[in-house]
């Protein structure tokens, strides 16, 4: 079974402060991860892809990809209230099929 | 990126009907997959849309339950047959082009009576 886990609860952050999400993924062998964003009742938007192990960043985000430890991170500096949406982990398990973790939602407080 | 449309954007249905729901790409992809989200809940796969073969379903889902059609590389259609309260859901349409990054389409909301 292929399983992406995201086990903090919601997660509050003053406005400006570093919001830091977490994801762990059971497949050995996936390459690739995604970060989502999904505000309440869109669909799920592309925020960063990343498929090394390390950092990479994009603007505020920066996500980290540990495939020793099957570890994948998120974080948003300068958090904006407009940052305020669930964020999705996904792991791609081969042919493009993601596997979804349930989902951190953050509060960006003004 | 790919603009994805979905049609109906939302549907209210009796139990034992079938929905056929329709997604259009505005441009050739590679891949179409269709999700499901539960309420509350996070994105399941159903099934990678094959275009013109059959479609590869992931475990508990099944051809007879969700019949999926890809006759082109821009349009796919999945239909959830004999409908139970339970396939209360929001659909979700999906596609990649010449990466793996995939894009989402905005989602059917279906509700079952």
């Amino acid at each position: 079974q292929k399983e992406v886990e995201q086990n903090s609860g919601p997660l509050s952050v003053p406005e400006g402060a570093i919001a830091s999400l977490n994801c762990t993924y059971s497949d050995r062998g996936s390459q690739s991860f995604f970060w989502y964003r999904q505000y309440s009742g869109k669909s799920p938007e592309l925020i960063m892809s990343i498929y090394s192990n390390g950092d990479k960043e994009d603007g505020r985000f920066t996500a980290q990809l540990n495939k020793a430890s099957q570890y994948v991170s998120l974080l948003i500096r300068d958090s904006q209230p407009s940052d305020s949406a669930t964020y999705l982990c996904a792991a791609n398990y081969g042919n493009n099929r993601l596997a979804f973790g349930k989902g951190n939602q953050v509060v960006v407080i003004p | 990126s790919a603009v994805i449309s979905q049609k109906p954007s939302r549907d209210i249905c009796q139990r034992g009907t079938s929905l056929t729901i329709q997604c259009q790409v505005d441009s050739q992809v590679t891949m179409m997959f269709w999700y499901r989200q539960q309420p509350g809940q996070s994105l399941t796969l159903i099934a990678t849309a094959n275009q013109g073969s059959e479609a590869t379903y992931e475990s508990g889902f099944v051809i007879d339950k969700f019949p999926i059609s890809r006759p082109n590389l821009t349009f796919s259609t999945l239909t959830v047959s004999n409908m139970s309260p339970e396939d209360s859901s929001i659909y979700l349409c999906s596609a990649t082009a010449s990466t793996d990054t995939q894009y989402f389409g905005p989602g059917t909301r279906l509700t079952v009576l």
